[in-house]
């Protein structure tokens, strides 16, 4: 069965850094694509970022490009996103999402999200 | 960037009707769409990828169509457990958009 469990969220202020982690287990972490999703309270689902099976592809949401990196790691089977300057409007719960292809494509949630507060 | 819409922004609507929501792509991207479902306080679920096809476990109540730049996600015979909101996403071209969301209520 394939889990996902994401982690790392937490209260921090604006302009500091997180560092969200996302465990995966149940497939073969190495031949998929991986996102970050996103949902500000109330709002609606922003994509953030993706990354294809061997990091040679990856894009970003304009609104964290430049600030926002995403990366992965397949002998641990843990997918990242380092979040740099952040700010208020990045308070979000973030999901990590399985792609079914291993380029970026369409994908599904797994996870139950992880929190992130910016605020002073 | 490719920009989503979707139409309407909310419905409500009696147990057993059909519901359609549409969804449209600033420029085509071919069937490169996927439906979401989010109930309340959820994480969202993928109802249909590549435009038309059913994900496993999913109702056959629920049906996608489209192409190019125009898509509709299809609930024939509404049930009270259809009670959610409801994205269409594009993964045609970075960076992926989803729409702005329909919420479907039951009268």
């Amino acid at each position: 069965e394939v889990q996902v469990v994401e982690s790392g969220g937490g209260l921090e202020q604006p302009g500091r850094s997180l560092r969200l982690s996302c465990e995966v287990s149940g497939f073969n972490f190495e031949d998929y694509g991986m996102h970050w999703v996103r949902q500000a309270p109330g709002k609606g689902l922003e994509w953030v970022s993706g990354i294809d099976y061997n990091s040679r592809s990856i894009g970003y949401a304009d609104s964290v490009k430049g600030r926002f990196t995403i990366s992965r790691d397949n002998a641990r089977n843990f997918l990242y996103l380092q979040m740099n300057s952040l700010r208020p409007e990045d308070t979000a719960v973030y999901y990590c999402a399985k792609d079914m292809n291993h380029w970026l494509s369409s994908f599904d949630f797994r996870g139950q999200g992880t929190l992130v507060t910016v605020s002073s | 960037d490719i920009q989503m819409t979707q139409s309407p922004s909310s419905l409500s609507a009696s147990v057993g009707d059909r519901v359609t929501i549409t969804c449209r792509a600033s420029q085509g991207i071919r069937n490169d769409l996927g439906w979401y479902q989010q109930k309340s306080g959820k994480a969202p679920k993928r109802l249909i990828y590549a435009a038309s096809n059913l994900q496993s476990g999913v109702p056959s109540r629920f049906s996608g169509s489209g192409s190019g730049t125009e898509f509709s996600l299809t609930i024939s015979g509404l049930q009270p457990e259809d009670s959610a909101t409801y994205y269409c996403l594009q993964h045609n071209s970075y960076p992926f958009t989803f729409g702005p969301g329909t919420r479907v209520d039951i009268k």
